[in-house]
């Protein structure tokens, strides 16, 4: 089983580029989630989506976009990057939002440098 | 403001001991708690705690949860070069309207076990 996966695994942008990070799960997950993980500071959820047709946002919401394009897949968009958007990017997914089948798989991340 | 606190930060042991890794949490609309255990890549689920005082195990790990103290605890012991990772915390949060559950990460304990 695939179970969630990211790409790219790793990319190097410019300050002012813009790219998509794509996200596809295969477990029929209802919610998705993009997390950043940055040193020291654990990981912190970027924008999610409880059920197909909906997002909304998280704790670190300025500077990216998200779509939920079907009940597989979630993207990450960042408009125009900056440097302090460098960090490694996770997405995930889990079955439904409350009681069990609430965790959250992981995929593999995504290492992004803007220079 | 939702907090997750994990301690210590980072922890050296020689094989063979027993470690105790710290979770504690203030979190509006407490739903449940979880443990994910971080090698080079995504996070892998370990444990989720949604009653207090009811232990979770799974080999040589075991975790425990205390509502009323909002704290949890992960034990390891007999430790082995294997379990080397950073263990994170996350507690997850009911939000009534979406049914999504957010998870709010510690900043992560990093475990290093010397042979």
């Amino acid at each position: 089983n695939a179970g969630v996966t990211q790409t790219p695994k790793f990319q190097v942008l410019k300050t002012g580029q813009s790219m998509t990070l794509q996200c596809a799960q295969d477990m029929n997950h209802n919610s998705m989630y993009w997390y950043r993980q940055d040193p020291g500071m654990g990981l912190r959820l970027i924008y999610y989506s409880a059920s197909e047709g909906t997002t909304d946002k998280g704790e670190v919401p300025n500077g990216y976009n998200v779509s939920r394009l079907n009940k597989r897949e979630f993207s990450l968009r960042l408009e125009s990057a900056a440097p302090s958007q460098t960090s490694v990017y996770f997405c995930a997914s889990s079955l439904r939002g409350g009681g069990e089948g609430t965790e959250a798989f992981f995929g593999q991340g995504t290492r992004l440098t803007v220079v | 403001e939702d907090k997750v606190v994990q301690s210590p930060l980072s922890l050296v042991v020689h094989e063979g001991d027993t470690v105790t890794l710290n979770c504690s949490y203030e979190v509006t609309n407490f739903r449940s708690l979880l443990w994910y255990k971080q090698e080079k890549k995504a996070p892998t689920f370990l444990f989720m705690l949604t009653s207090s005082g009811i232990e979770k195990k799974s080999g040589r790990l075991s975790s425990i949860l205390d509502k009323k103290e909002l704290f949890s605890i992960l034990n390891i012991t007999a430790t082995q070069t294997g379990d080397s990772a950073i263990y994170l915390c996350a507690v997850g949060r009911f939000r009534i309207i979406q049914g999504a559950q957010k998870l709010v990460f510690g900043q992560g304990t990093r475990l290093t076990i010397n042979p």
